[in-house]
């Protein structure tokens, strides 16, 4: 059990690029959840897979957002034409079942 | 909706003090409540979570919580605090069933001097 790995650490973009994360969750785990961490606030669902099916959408993630599970395992989230208001901390989460989460360090978005 | 809200986003006790932090919760169906602490650079660990069977949660770390139906509460509390339990802590609630989509407060930040 490696735990739940995110990777960049860091991410710096200019305003209107395109950048992906990817979460690599504990193995066997079959619930995969994206999380957006701004600074003083707690985290914000995004959106969770069960196995390689997007479960659930908040209305935080616009169009611009899409979040992939394409063989169940790893998951990445793209984010289109950033914007500055998209600078965050984007966490990934897995759990087995739903009943205890375990967390990522997450990925540290600048838009400049 | 669920939500719940932390009263003070920064709390100072000295060491072998007692902690607490407080979480109110609202919520239309009972729910599930959660506390997470999270140190600098590193992800979200689970402290306790309550789920409806006792009311009194112990966790790790010798961290426990009380649900208070009648105060719509779900306090943090430790008997002595120690300087390695400066960190930020989350209160979070869910639907109850299982903790798939959590909603979380803003955070307190503790800090622990000598």
């Amino acid at each position: 059990d490696t735990g739940v790995s995110q990777n960049p650490r860091h991410k710096i973009t200019k305003r209107g690029q395109n950048v992906t994360f990817r979460c690599d969750p504990i193995s066997e785990h079959n619930r995969l959840y994206w999380y957006r961490q701004t600074l003083g606030q707690g985290p914000e669902f995004l959106t969770y897979f069960q196995n390689e099916a997007q479960l659930e959408k908040s209305r935080l993630l616009s169009d611009r957002f899409s979040a992939e599970r394409p063989k169940g395992s790893f998951s990445t989230l793209e984010i289109q034409r950033t914007e500055q208001g998209d600078s965050a901390m984007y966490l990934c989460a897995s759990s087995l079942g739903g009943e205890k989460l375990f967390f990522g360090s997450g990925t540290q978005l600048s838009v400049l | 909706a669920q939500s719940v809200t932390q009263l003070g986003s920064h709390v100072s006790v000295s060491e072998g003090a007692l902690v607490l932090l407080r979480c109110n919760y609202s919520s239309s169906v009972p729910p599930y409540l959660f506390w997470y602490v999270q140190y600098p650079n590193q992800g979200l660990q689970l402290l306790l979570k309550y789920t409806s069977a006792a009311t009194l949660v112990k966790g790790i770390n010798d961290f426990e919580a009380e649900f208070k139906k009648s105060e719509t509460s779900f306090h943090l509390t430790k008997p002595s605090a120690h300087m390695s339990d400066a960190a930020e802590y989350f209160c979070a609630v869910s639907k109850g069933g299982t903790a798939s989509k959590l909603t979380f407060g803003t955070g307190t930040r503790l800090q622990v001097t000598l």
